[in-house]
C-alpha cells in the first residue's frame, strides 16, 4: 500500500547512545515532516523539509538533525539520546509545503531511553 | 504553546449516539484539519475546512468553523464501536510556509 514508512517500530537505548530514525514515502511528495507525541501534549513538529534540499526547524530541534537524502526519504537522528527524548516519533509527507494539503503519517517509531 | 486545544479531553458514548468534539484556536488561520488516531497506529486525515469555508461535509463526519469565535467542532452521527479513537484538530496559520500544529486531542469511546 502506498503511504509513510517508518523504521524501526520499536527501540531501546541508552543514554548517550545514537540512532537514527528512517522514514520513507511512496506518494511523491514534495513536503515531509518529523513528529514527536508526548502524553498530554498533542504533537510537537521537530523539524521539516519542505522540498527535497531544504530542512528547517520545527518547534523542539534541540537534540535533533535531519537529512533529506532525497524526495522519498527523511531521517532523523538522536546524536545522543537522553531519556528526554522517550516518546513516540512520526513521520508524516504532504503534496506541497504551506499546509493546503492533508498530512500522511507513518505508524510511528516507539522510543525509549533509559 | 499549543495552537488548538480541543474540547472534551474524553468523551464516552453508546453506538448510535452522536459524538460532538469542540476545537479552540489562538491565532488566524489558513485552513484546520481534524485527524483520527487509533490506539497505537499514526494520524489519519480526517476533513480540511478553510478559513474561508463555514461547514464541511464528509460521510457520517460534519465539521463546522467559525473564524469569529477561533473555534471549530466536529460532529460524528451514528457513531460506531469503529469510532474509538483519538480525535486532533491542526491549524495552519498564515506564512510563506504553514505549520501544522496540533492541540492535545479528544479521547473518544463508543460502546457497543
Amino acid at each position: 500500500n502506498a503511504g509513510v514508512t517508518q523504521t524501526p517500530k520499536f527501540q531501546v537505548l541508552k543514554t548517550g547512545q545514537s540512532m537514527t530514525l528512517q522514514c520513507a514515502q511512496d506518494m511523491n511528495h514534495n513536503s515531509m515532516y518529523w513528529y514527536r507525541q508526548d502524553p498530554g501534549m498533542g504533537l510537537r513538529l521537530i523539524y521539516y523539509s519542505a522540498s527535497e534540499g531544504t530542512t528547517d526547524k520545527g518547534e523542539v530541534p534541540n537534540g535533533y538533525n535531519v537529512s533529506r537524502l532525497n524526495k522519498r526519504e527523511f531521517s532523523l537522528r538522536l546524536e545522543s539520546a537522553a531519556p528526554s527524548q522517550t516518546s513516540v516519533y512520526f513521520c508524516a509527507s504532504s503534496e506541497s509545503s504551506g499546509g493546503i494539503y492533508g498530512y500522511t503519517f507513518g505508524s510511528g517509531t516507539r522510543l525509549t531511553v533509559v | 504553546s499549543q495552537q488548538g486545544e480541543e474540547d472534551p479531553q474524553a468523551l464516552s458514548i453508546q453506538e448510535g449516539e452522536n459524538a460532538t468534539m469542540n476545537c479552540s484556536y489562538k491565532t488566524s488561520i489558513n485552513n484546520l484539519q481534524w485527524y483520527r488516531q487509533n490506539s497505537g497506529r499514526g494520524l489519519v486525515h480526517l476533513i480540511l475546512i478553510r478559513s474561508n469555508e463555514r461547514e464541511k461535509h464528509s460521510g457520517r463526519l460534519r465539521v463546522t468553523l467559525d473564524t469569529s469565535k477561533k473555534s471549530s467542532s466536529l460532529l460524528i452521527t451514528a457513531s460506531r464501536a469503529a469510532d474509538t479513537a483519538s480525535y486532533f484538530c491542526a491549524t495552519v496559520t498564515g506564512g510563506s510556509w504553514g505549520k501544522l500544529q496540533f492541540g492535545a486531542g479528544t479521547q473518544v469511546v463508543v460502546t457497543p
